[in-house]
């Protein structure tokens, strides 16, 4: 059974980073898929932040792309998130996941989900 | 404002139906494939439709998606009090290169 789950502080001061990790179990993150991060801001609505291949090809939401770095480690068999100089629009509930097929489509539905990490923004 | 078009809300009594409008455009819904997510507050957004019209092995058959030109409709039948969520569609946009998420459709079910 393929399982995600988030790490990371739940509480960064703005414009510093913010820094997330996606551990996956049950499967071989270098055996394929664009794992992405998905975010939802309080009250608000979902909102794609970026995804990242095994092979570490990325595409990035471009509202963030200028702040925003996914990256990958096959051998910890997980993939990261940072989010530099963020302020309070950044504080969210953060969603690792890993979409349907195995492909080298980034634009899969999303089946597997982590439970969600909330992250606040507050000095 | 998202660049794909739900409807705030829509509400309706147990046991009837109840259609979620997701509105795009040719980059977008026209050229993609939809999916649509249900998500319970405090829980992972849970995949109900992917390829415009599939369910997931145990999504219930009271779940259909269609899509027509760069529109696509979630329909759900035989409304019960556990299907109030906020429901979301989402595609690939071949222009922005981005996945893209509607603004998200509260459920009510009266």
């Amino acid at each position: 059974q393929v399982q995600l789950q988030e790490s990371g502080p739940g509480l960064v001061k703005p414009s510093e980073t913010l820094s997330l990790t996606c551990v996956v179990s049950g499967y071989s993150i270098s055996g394929g898929y664009y794992w992405g991060w998905i975010r939802q801001p309080p009250g608000k609505g979902l909102e794609w932040i970026g995804s990242i291949y095994h092979t570490g090809s990325t595409y990035y939401n471009s509202s963030l792309k200028s702040r925003v770095t996914i990256s990958v480690d096959t051998s910890k068999n997980q993939f990261s998130l940072k989010l530099s100089s963020v302020t309070a629009a950044d504080t969210a509930v953060y969603y690792c996941a890993r979409p349907q097929y195995d492909s080298s489509d980034p634009g899969d539905a999303f089946d597997i989900w982590g439970q969600g990490t909330l992250v606040t923004v507050s000095s | 404002q998202s660049v794909l078009t739900q409807p705030p809300s829509v509400s309706a009594a147990p046991g009837q139906k109840v259609t979620i409008s997701c509105s795009g455009s040719s980059s977008n819904i026209g050229n993609n494939y939809v999916f649509w997510y249900q998500h319970l507050p405090g829980t992972a957004p849970k995949l109900l439709i992917y390829d415009n019209n599939k369910r997931p092995s145990g999504i219930p058959d009271r779940f259909s998606g269609s899509k027509s030109g760069t529109s696509a409709t979630l329909g759900i039948t035989g409304l019960q009090t556990g299907d109030e969520a906020d429901y979301y569609c989402g595609t690939w946009d071949s222009s922005l290169s981005a996945v893209l998420f509607g603004g998200g459709t509260k459920l009510t079910v009266l």
